[in-house]
């Protein structure tokens, strides 16, 4: 069974501070999707990462595919309060079924 | 807005009892999705449709079943309801039948609540 793991669960900190995330599997994904939800609204898609090693930034979001397409890390500069939410990451497998991990739930406090 | 529509928004129900939950994909999408999220096991793919066929099937309980209309609208029907299956649940389109590669939309998601 494939599983992906985010950490940290919980993070909360002041805007202007910088972060990272994580999101790590034992699996090899095709390709690897960053999410965010709000509360009262669906995941929307941030970013997808195909391959091994690849870097791709928004505005201060850079998400990275690890080499061996197992993990993923999205860093965050700057945080705002408008980052606040629910980040999800999920891995398509080689069964093109989608798996999502369990989240990270990000406070910025102004 | 994703285009992509639920209702009802919020349903209280009893255990025992059966609910049916709509949804319209976005104009043009083949593919329609079900998710259910909840804060012990986050967010679970229960089933796709492909142009009213059944693509690909997860973790979706016996008492749950789906079909997706000639005109593409889907329902998701849970029944014999437990305690445990107050969840959200997601209904989320795409244009075409593969996962990867594709951008799913997510709708905003039926609450339901089992008392």
């Amino acid at each position: 069974t494939q599983l992906l793991e985010q950490s940290p669960q919980f993070l909360s900190i002041q805007e202007g501070e910088n972060l990272t995330v994580y999101c790590n599997s034992s699996s090899v994904f095709s390709s690897l999707q960053w999410y965010r939800q709000e509360p009262g609204e669906g995941p929307v898609l941030l970013v997808t990462v195909v391959t091994g090693g690849e870097v791709k930034k928004l505005k201060r979001l850079t998400f990275q595919f690890g080499d061996a397409r197992k993990d993923s890390s999205l860093h965050i500069t700057a945080a705002q309060p408008g980052d606040t939410g629910l980040y999800l990451c999920a891995g398509v497998g080689r069964d093109d079924k989608i798996i999502f991990g369990k989240g990270t739930r990000l406070h910025i406090l102004p | 807005d994703s285009g992509v529509t639920q209702t009802p928004k919020h349903l209280i129900t009893a255990t025992g009892q059966r609910v049916t939950l709509r949804c319209s994909p976005r104009s043009g999408d083949l593919s329609v999705y079900w998710y259910q999220q909840s804060l012990d096991q986050g967010l679970q793919f229960l089933i796709q449709y492909y142009n009213g066929e059944e693509r690909a099937k997860g973790n979706i309980l016996e008492r749950f079943s789906a079909q997706q209309f000639p005109d593409l609208h889907s329902e998701l029907n849970l029944s014999s309801l437990e305690l445990g299956d107050s969840a959200l649940y997601f209904c989320a389109s795409s244009p075409t039948a593969r996962q990867n590669g594709n951008t799913i939309y997510f709708g905003e998601g039926s609450w339901l609540t089992v008392v």
